[in-house]
């Protein structure tokens, strides 16, 4: 079956310009989570969705970052006004309900550079 | 201050022996701990869970130690093979109120398996 999707695979930006990452889970699954990953760096969580319930955003950096997703299912991470430090590589990850026990799948990542 | 440290620098060893990897933390109180596998260019994949109350768990040619009181875990690929070659990564899971977790990942350690 399908894993998850991430788009795009690469993107390159200069600085100051909005993005739109777009993550598509896998199908059923009701856990959806964004992480960024430096060079040498381990995964930073940014934020989680869980079904309906309100999504936890503690770990989005600044108020540049947000995400929605939408039908819980596709998710899109923005980051308006990019700045050169969010380069990095930004992984989605889903699961068939929150993490402890579960599985998460992680999607390929969009390679983020700012120019 | 709460930690989460694997050995950064790479871990080279010949085809056939058994790599050892080392994640330790400070500061926390993990339910779970995980092991994942990364590939350059890939998002990680999830190899292993064990739980707090378990001391070792096996799969194949993997397993994973988690000492509570050490505050440690060890990962053992026996009998390697070049296409072990990868970067391990652990994570905490964290267990909140509210009835949500949360993975706090380690930066990875580089193995290399040489013919």
């Amino acid at each position: 079956g399908a894993g998850v999707s991430q788009s795009p695979s690469n993107k390159v930006t200069e600085k100051g310009k909005d993005v739109e990452l777009r993550c598509d889970p896998i199908s059923g699954h009701t856990a959806l989570y964004w992480y960024r990953q430096s060079l040498g760096q381990g995964l930073e969580f940014l934020i989680y969705f869980q079904g309906n319930s309100a999504p936890d955003k503690s770990g989005l950096p600044s108020d540049r970052f947000s995400a929605e997703r939408t039908g819980g299912s596709v998710s899109t991470l923005t980051i308006q006004r990019t700045q050169q430090e969010d380069s990095a590589v930004y992984l989605c990850a889903s699961s068939l309900e929150q993490i402890g026990s579960e599985t998460q799948y992680f999607g390929p990542g969009t390679r983020l550079l700012v120019l | 201050s709460q930690k989460i440290e694997q050995n950064s620098e790479a871990l080279n060893i010949q085809e056939g022996k058994t790599a050892t990897l080392t994640c330790n933390y400070t500061n926390y109180s993990p339910a779970y701990l995980q092991w994942y596998r990364q590939d350059p260019g890939r998002g990680p994949v999830f190899l292993l869970l064990i739980r707090e109350n378990e001391k070792e768990k096996r799969k194949e040619r993997l397993k994973v130690t988690f000492d509570t009181t050490l505050k440690q875990s060890l990962f053992h690929i026996t009998a390697s093979q070049p296409a072990d070659s990868a970067t391990y990564l652990c994570a905490l899971v964290l267990a909140f109120s509210g009835g949500y977790n949360k993975l706090i990942f380690g930066a990875g350690t580089r193995l290399a398996v040489h013919p």
